[in-house]
């Protein structure tokens, strides 16, 4: 099993509609870091958090760390969202940072 | 430019040869990350440098894989004798110092070893 396990994997929706992406976790971390890359590689950095919720634009990013648990939300999504969203956990242990697999992203104008 | 940058942007090579890849950090930035990212995949860590200094190598998969950053900016990564499976897109990385600190992404390099 992956330390990291995002959900869904792919994902297609019409342009406005509400995405919810999910991150699971199972190790100790010290940051949760919320990713988007682009088709070409490109990786931004979209959130860094430790509790709470942050917000930017149309993006939310929510964490529980009792559950382990991260969402990132989009609203009123756009074609121009469609990417792939990965999910990562920083250990405080060895600093490294561990990665999901990713969800792609696919809105349909 | 302002961001990190990685040259080439892609590598073509037969296997057995040896490749070289470039990441230029951010001005500044002490701490950098090289990772690779096989299709499909999330990005696997593969060595961080704080300064000149490799602080964390552990993620290098063999020893045919190296990499230095001289004079604590410029990094190469450098694999010898590459194999089919190396194939993948390198990822560099770089932040102000390691701990809590945003990591800022190159484009990556996307190397093919026929």
């Amino acid at each position: 099993k992956n330390e990291v396990e995002q959900s869904p994997q792919n994902l297609t929706a019409q342009e406005g509609e509400f995405i919810t992406i999910n991150c699971s976790y199972s190790v100790g971390i010290s940051a949760l870091h919320w990713l988007q890359q682009h088709p070409g590689g490109g990786i931004v950095s979209l959130f860094m958090l430790s509790s709470g919720k942050k917000k930017h634009g149309r993006l939310i990013a929510t964490i529980n760390i009792q559950e382990k648990h991260s969402s990132l939300h989009i609203t009123a999504s756009h074609p121009r969202d469609s990417a792939v969203y990965i999910c990562a956990v920083r250990s405080p242990r060895d600093d490294k940072i561990i990665f999901g697999k990713g969800t792609r992203l696919h809105i349909l104008p | 430019g302002a961001g990190v940058s990685q040259t080439p942007s892609n590598k073509v090579t037969e296997k057995g040869k040896y490749v070289e890849l470039r990441c230029d950090p951010i001005s500044g930035h002490t701490a950098l990350y090289w990772y690779r990212q096989s299709l499909g995949q999330g990005p696997e860590f593969l060595i961080y440098f704080q300064g000149t200094g490799a602080a964390d190598d552990s993620g290098l998969p063999n020893d045919r894989f190296f990499a230095v950053r001289p004079e604590g900016s410029v990094s190469t990564l450098k694999i010898q004798r590459t194999e089919r499976g190396d194939s993948a897109v390198y990822l560099c990385a770089s932040s102000l110092e390691t701990g809590n600190n945003e990591q800022f992404f190159g484009p990556g390099t996307r190397l093919t070893v026929l």
